[in-house]
C-alpha cells in the first residue's frame, strides 16, 4: 500500500530537548516536504527536498533542520524546540510529472513543548 | 511574496444545499493551482488540481473548480453537498515552472453540513 509514515504521531517534551521526526514513503517519490498546520493559518511550508541531498526552506524554517540521504527518508530536525514550535506536523511526497506538488501526506505528528 | 486567501473561515450549509468556496491567489506569473481537503482527524487529500487548459477542472467525490485568470481566482463549486462534506478546505497555489516546489496554502475553511 502507498502511504508516507511519520513517527512519532504524537510527542510531549520539553524546550530545549532536541527531537526528530522520522517521515518515510514507500512510492519511490523523489519530492518531499514538511508543513507544520496551526489553527487559524492554514499549513505552511518547513522545508522540501527535490532529490537526495537537495533541500531547501519554504515559508517558515527557522527553528527547524532537514536532510535526505536516502530517497525514502526525510526527517524533520528541531534542535533546542520551543514552545513556538507546538504545532500539527504533516510530511508529504509527490511523483514526478505532477508538477512536483504533494499528492501524498502523512497522518501527521502533534507536538508538544512545554 | 505570493499569497492565497480563502474568503470564510467557516460556512455551515444543509444537506442539498450548493456550495461556493472562494479562494484568491497573488502571484505575478502563471501559477498551478490546488484545492485539498481535511476530514476531521486525518491526514489532507487532493481534491483537485489545474495546471494549464481548460479553466473547469473536475476532481473527486463531485467538486469541481474554475480557473478565472482574470480575477486570479479559483473557487470550490458543488451543486448539492452531503454530511459527510463536512471537513475544512484548503486552497493552495504554487508558480508554474522552476519554483514550484514552494507551495503556498490559504488558512482554509471550515465546512459544516447540517442533516
Amino acid at each position: 500500500e502507498a502511504q508516507v509514515t511519520q513517527n512519532p504521531r504524537y510527542l510531549i517534551t520539553v524546550t530545549g530537548k532536541k527531537l526528530t521526526v522520522t517521515c518515510s514513503q514507500n512510492m519511490n517519490h523523489e519530492y518531499m516536504s514538511w508543513y507544520r498546520q496551526d489553527p487559524g493559518l492554514g499549513l505552511r511550508q518547513i522545508y522540501y527536498s527535490m532529490n537526495v541531498e537537495v533541500t531547501d526552506k519554504g515559508d517558515v524554517p527557522e527553528g527547524y533542520k532537514v536532510s535526505r540521504k536516502e530517497k525514502r527518508n526525510f526527517p524533520l530536525i528541531l534542535e533546542s524546540p520551543s514552545p513556538n514550535q507546538t504545532s500539527l506536523y504533516f510530511c508529504a511526497s509527490s511523483a514526478p510529472g505532477t508538477g512536483n506538488q504533494p499528492q501524498h501526506f502523512g497522518d501527521g505528528t502533534r507536538l508538544s513543548i512545554l | 511574496a505570493q499569497s492565497v486567501s480563502q474568503h470564510n473561515h467557516h460556512v455551515i450549509l444543509s444537506e442539498a444545499a450548493s456550495l461556493e468556496l472562494g479562494c484568491n491567489y497573488s502571484y505575478g506569473g502563471t501559477v498551478n493551482l490546488f484545492w485539498y481537503v481535511q476530514y476531521p482527524g486525518q491526514h489532507l487529500q487532493l481534491l483537485l488540481k489545474y495546471f494549464s487548459g481548460d479553466p473547469l477542472v473536475k476532481g473527486i467525490k463531485g467538486f469541481e473548480a474554475e480557473f478565472i485568470k482574470s480575477k486570479f481566482s479559483f473557487n470550490l463549486r458543488k451543486p448539492s453537498v452531503q454530511w459527510s462534506d463536512t471537513a475544512e478546505y484548503f486552497c493552495a497555489a504554487s508558480p508554474s515552472g522552476a519554483g514550484s516546489y514552494q507551495l503556498t496554502f490559504g488558512k482554509g475553511t471550515k465546512l459544516s453540513v447540517i442533516p
